[in-house]
């Protein structure tokens, strides 16, 4: 079955960097990969994804690149603030018909006033 | 629109007893997935019901089960309840409309302890 790699598990940052999260996965066949970012007592929220048909898709300050090739993918952050601060799950999926999220085990970003 | 609510958000049970889960899914959304969270496993599937039929099934033991109502609300239930269920179970609902077949919302969760 799937499986999905993320890396760091931690990165702290100063407020106005950037910041970067990577995720290989395993299985050629996903074709859709989201990130969800989860604060304290709190359920993962949807914040971008991309679907394979895509290498690279940008919202405000954040941006999801992906390498169909090398099987991993990454998430941007530009401008850190303070608010960016939680735990990030990245996530793979074969689609429709075949659902189930396959996350990695999640990055704890800690951005620094 | 109303997100994802599931009920109740904090549950402690004993060993040996059962508990049921329930999620409501966003207006219109057909599909729910259940998913337990926990530190060392981290985020991992249990199944997943569109139209009131299970479509998908994680590798969890049968003490874990679910169905879903013609409403689209959802329940889980979890017999002889065990030390290691205790986790964030969290429920995702899905538009699986076309072009958003891929796109899974999450509720806040429902945190059991098991004692």
């Amino acid at each position: 079955g799937e499986n999905v790699e993320q890396h760091p598990s931690t990165l702290s940052v100063q407020e106005g960097d950037s910041a970067v999260i990577k995720c290989t996965y395993s299985d050629s066949a996903s074709n859709y990969f989201p990130w969800y970012k989860q604060e304290l007592g709190k359920g993962p929220q949807l914040i971008i994804d991309i679907r394979s048909n895509v290498g690279e898709k940008k919202d405000q300050r954040i941006a999801v690149t992906l390498n169909k090739t090398a099987k991993h993918f990454s998430l941007h952050i530009t401008e850190t603030q303070p608010e960016d601060s939680a735990v990030y799950f990245c996530a793979a999926s074969m689609g429709w018909g075949n659902t189930p999220l396959v996350f990695g085990k999640g990055t704890r970003l800690s951005v620094i006033a | 629109k109303a997100g994802v609510t599931q009920t109740p958000r904090y549950l402690i049970k004993t060993r040996g007893q059962q508990v049921t889960l329930s999620c409501s899914p966003i207006s219109g959304h057909r599909s729910v997935s259940w998913y337990q969270q926990t530190p060392g496993q981290g985020l991992q599937f249990l199944f997943e019901y569109f139209s009131e039929t299970q479509r998908n099934k994680g590798n969890f033991p049968g003490r874990f089960s679910g169905r879903q109502f013609s409403n689209s609300r959802s329940e889980m239930n979890v017999s002889t309840l065990e030390l290691g269920d205790s986790a964030l179970y969290l429920c995702a609902s899905s538009p699986r409309l076309r072009d958003r077949a891929y796109e899974q919302y999450f509720g806040p969760g429902t945190r059991l302890t098991v004692t």
